[in-house]
């Protein structure tokens, strides 16, 4: 079945450094969509992406869907601890998603 | 976005009884909700989709005779682990489809003693 390969699952950088998580999908996706979960809490929505090449920003982040809709990715410019947590793709719709096993960013002040 | 609600937050039982975890919608209907299990550091695994009015439909692996879900309501979906076991001691979080993304409650934390 479809698959949705996350990397790396765990990313530790200093304040102030850039951080990238990717997506890989051997199938063509039919969108992308983007959750963060901050320790001890529930995943929350950032994004979602549907269109081959999209790129969309919200604020520091900067989400990126490619031309073939098979990768994915989400970089953070200039992390700030507040930045903490886990970062999970997602691929699907209302009736199911299949989950990528998240990276988790750790930020040190 | 909406929001959805869960109830325990945070239960702890002894091994052999059965718990009852409530999600709600509360400013939404949700035909569909979805209950996921998360162990420490990894991702979400989805047991089972919840649809209103109908049986729930599980995955591959997950016990329907042990996770019973019941879907009443548009708003409320009902997660029972019955005989419950340490092992089942885990991160349940429930989520409501709405548009093309889920929204997800604050999850309840299980401890089996």
């Amino acid at each position: 079945g479809q698959q949705v390969m996350q990397i790396p699952q765990y990313q530790h950088v200093q304040e102030g450094e850039d951080f990238t998580t990717y997506c890989n999908s051997s199938t063509t996706l039919s969108n992308i969509q983007w959750y963060k979960q901050r320790p001890g809490g529930h995943p929350v929505f950032l994004i979602q992406l549907v269109k081959s090449g999209e790129v969309k920003k919200q604020k520091r982040l900067t989400f990126q869907f490619g031309e073939a809709k098979k990768n994915s990715s989400l970089h953070i410019t200039a992390t700030q601890t507040t930045d903490v947590g886990t970062y999970f793709c997602a691929s699907g719709n209302n009736r199911k998603l299949i989950w990528g096993l998240g990276t988790s960013l750790a930020v040190n002040p | 976005g909406a929001v959805v609600s869960q109830h325990p937050s945070r239960v702890i039982c002894k091994s052999g009884t059965s718990v009852k975890i409530e999600c709600r919608s509360l400013d939404f209907q949700a035909t569909t909700m979805f209950w996921y299990r998360q162990f420490p550091k990894q991702s979400l695994m989805l047991m089972a989709t919840s649809n209103e009015g109908s049986k729930a439909t599980y995955e591959q692996g997950v016990e329907k005779d042990k996770f019973l879900i019941n879907h009443a309501s548009l708003t409320l979906s009902t997660l029972t682990v019955t005989s419950a076991h340490p092992e089942d001691s885990s991160f349940y979080i429930c989520s409501a489809a709405g548009g093309s993304e889920q929204f997800f409650g604050p999850g309840t934390r299980l401890t089996v003693l």
